[in-house]
């Protein structure tokens, strides 16, 4: 299985502040096709995730455009430019280009 | 609007069987995989298993080949994760999706499943 590592595990950022969320991954996830499947889901408290980033940079319906992804091959980004209160959660990185898809293991967002 | 509801969680004893639902509107069904994700108390997400457009197409995790079964009914807007010889680690949150290039773009909201003696 492909695995999927994040960095760092949480972050508290003081709204207005930028934020920056690693996620790296044992194989490509680099397609034949040229998509790159690598998607970005954010769980808020006590809510069932929610689809931020699909492949690599591509915001999903009504994602603010204060998010945004980058990368390639088997290191991305996301970043948020200025935090939000409502943002707060666990960030999670996905790969889907080999199955199983897997998730990496989260990085929690705490606003100050 | 896309919504998804699972339903059909609850305590089952170990060894013991579960069948859980996933009711689906707001899209076109019949056009659409759909996939399971599970998620242990405070711990990350795991994916489960995956149905194809006709049903005729489904995938697992290893952790639960051969004891659960996913389907579909296209007529009723729903499809089913029959759980069997459940064990204790299979307890978890159990999120029904639609399958966006393999990931999940909808979620729903996600029912409970404890296995426990």
């Amino acid at each position: 299985d492909i695995v999927m590592t994040q960095t760092p595990l949480s972050l508290s950022v003081t709204p207005g502040q930028p934020a920056s969320i690693s996620c790296k991954s044992s194989q490509s996830l680099l397609h034949s096709d040229g998509r790159t499947y690598l998607y970005w889901h954010l769980q808020k408290p006590g809510q069932s995730p929610q689809l931020l980033i699909y492949e690599v940079s591509n915001r999903f319906s009504g994602v603010p455009d204060r998010f945004s992804g980058s990368g390639s091959g088997t290191d991305f980004t996301l970043k948020i430019s200025r935090v939000e209160a409502e943002d707060a959660g666990v960030y999670f990185c996905m790969q889907s280009i080999q199955l199983p898809p897997t998730f990496g293991g989260g990085t929690k967002v705490e606003i100050k | 609007e896309v919504h998804l509801v699972e339903s059909g969680g609850g305590l089952v004893q170990p060894g013991g069987s579960l069948r859980l639902s996933c009711a689906a509107s707001g899209f076109s069904f019949s056009a659409y995989w759909m996939a399971w994700v599970r998620q242990a108390p405070g711990k990350g997400l795991v994916w489960v298993s995956r149905i194809g457009r006709d049903g005729s197409r489904t995938d697992y995790a290893d952790s639960v080949k051969g004891r659960f079964t996913v389907s579909r009914d296209n007529a009723k807007n729903t499809f089913y994760l029959q759980m069997n010889s459940l064990r204790a680690e299979d307890t978890a949150v159990y999120y029904c999706g639609r399958d966006f290039w393999g990931s999940i773009d909808y979620w729903g909201q996600g029912t409970l499943v404890t296995v426990s003696s």
